[in-house]
């Protein structure tokens, strides 16, 4: 059972349009994260956000968790070549140490 | 640091033969995790430790598979025998503790199995 899905799977792109991603499920998180990966790579994080409600922004990314700790939404402004990859949320849960991961979605940027 | 360092990067065995990834986690962080992930599956859960204690195998796909963690600083994951649908991309990942779970992977070991 996958707990965490993402949506859309996978998205194609042109360079300088704006995108949104979703991460979606029935259960409660304490914290939800994301990564990208990059062929040939592990993932790695890009933020962490614990706060229903929650925003966070680092630089053209802007990260949202739902007011019910249940999803998340990642958006990208004028999306450049260099954001392709994969884009994975992670949920985890107080006393839990292990994440949970998203199906991911794959983002390809066109130059 | 280095971060988390895995060995082999890529590896190609026949089927029926033993694997063996290892893994180098952060210093000083509690807790290792090992992943596999393929397109169809995604990125699953096999195990993880806590202080070089397995707390959760329910991910290990089968007896085929075991992990081991002799220490804070190297982990191994074992497959015998190996057979073709276990080719994947293998991760081990680290994080700091039960209350820091930002976790910091390793990059990968390709395995192929023919």
């Amino acid at each position: 059972t996958q707990l965490l899905e993402q949506s859309p799977q996978f998205l194609s792109i042109q360079e300088g349009e704006n995108l949104t991603v979703y991460c979606n499920s029935s259960s409660v998180f304490s914290s939800l994260q994301w990564y990208r990966q990059e062929p040939g790579e592990g993932p790695v994080l890009l933020v962490t956000v614990v706060t229903g409600g929650e925003v966070k922004k680092l630089k053209r990314l802007t990260f949202q968790f739902g007011d019910a700790r249940k999803d998340s939404s990642l958006h990208i402004t004028a999306a450049q070549p260099g954001d392709t990859g994969l884009y994975l949320c992670a949920g985890g849960r107080t006393g839990a140490n292990n994440l949970f991961f998203g199906t991911g979605t794959r983002l390809t940027v066109i130059p | 640091d280095a971060g988390v360092i895995q060995s082999p990067r890529h590896e190609v065995t026949e089927m029926g033969q033993e694997v063996t990834l290892r893994c180098k986690p952060i210093s000083g962080h509690d807790y290792l995790f090992w992943y596999r992930q393929t397109m169809m599956r995604g990125l699953e859960l096999l195990i993880y430790f806590n202080n070089n204690v397995p707390i959760d195998d329910s991910g290990m796909p089968e007896d085929r598979f075991s992990a081991k963690m002799p220490n804070a600083s190297f982990s191994t994951l074992k497959i015998q025998p190996s057979e073709p649908r276990d080719s994947a991309v293998y991760f081990c990942a680290s994080t700091l503790s039960v209350w820091r779970t930002e976790a910091f992977f390793g990059q990968g070991t390709r395995l192929t199995v023919v």
